[in-house]
């Protein structure tokens, strides 16, 4: 069982409303990655970090942020939500760089902007 | 253009019996394919890696196989229980480093009837 938890796992709200999704891991890794899925669709990576304060945009364009102070915490935050946002978000982990080794995922967070 | 496709997009079987998954992938150079296993409303979890010199890995009632030279893999499941029902991720690494990246496939939708 993988020590990374997302909160919260469903969140509804209104257009334009400002969201922290937030995403901890407990196993002292440096890598960390959010990753956007919609149903039946590939995942996709929109932000990434090496360690603390280090941040970097991912393949998919978002307006999201995301910041690293803490190695254990990554959070991510919309500004300004809106329904284009609507879609799961997953946090991720690994100890060392994702292509060579295996990936741990959170619960994800649904998302669901009206 | 999606490097990874999997097949069959879904697949329904009775409890017991076998099936075999799909995936193959244009990423080159190739690192690493793995399969992950994601349960409705959680995130991926990993079943098995493989790199270009290992044609077969096992994770329980689950077998992975790769052909490299025709850029295939298949993940066999043997025995299926209700809990194996399921999105089946291929995932695919280009260079096993920093400046490598995961290709994820959309997976294949497994359920498991009694």
């Amino acid at each position: 069982e993988a020590d990374i938890y997302q909160t919260p796992r469903y969140l509804v709200i209104g257009t334009g409303k400002k969201i922290t999704l937030e995403c901890s891991q407990t196993m002292g890794h440096d890598k960390m990655y959010w990753y956007q899925q919609d149903p039946g669709m590939e995942l996709h990576l929109i932000h990434y970090s090496y360690g603390v304060n280090s941040t970097e945009k991912g393949d998919l364009s978002s307006e999201s942020t995301v910041s690293r102070i803490r190695t254990e915490h990554f959070p991510l935050t919309l500004e300004s939500a809106r329904p284009s946002h609507t879609s799961q978000y997953l946090c991720a982990s690994s100890e060392r760089d994702a292509t060579n080794e295996k990936l741990f995922f959170g619960s994800g967070t649904q998302l669901s902007v009206l | 253009k999606n490097q990874v496709e999997q097949s069959p997009q879904s697949l329904i079987i009775l409890e017991g019996k076998n099936c075999t998954l799909q995936c193959n992938y244009t990423v080159s150079p190739f690192s690493n394919l793995r399969w992950y296993k994601q349960d409705t409303g959680r995130g991926p979890v990993s079943l098995t890696i493989m790199t270009f010199s290992e044609n077969t890995k096992s994770n329980g009632r689950y077998t992975a196989t790769l052909d490299a030279d025709t850029k295939q893999s298949s993940l066999h499941i043997t025995a299926s229980q209700l809990s194996d029902s399921a999105s089946y991720i291929c995932v695919v690494s280009d260079r096993g480093s920093t400046l490598g990246r995961l290709y994820f496939g959309r997976g294949t939708q497994l359920t498991v009837w009694p």
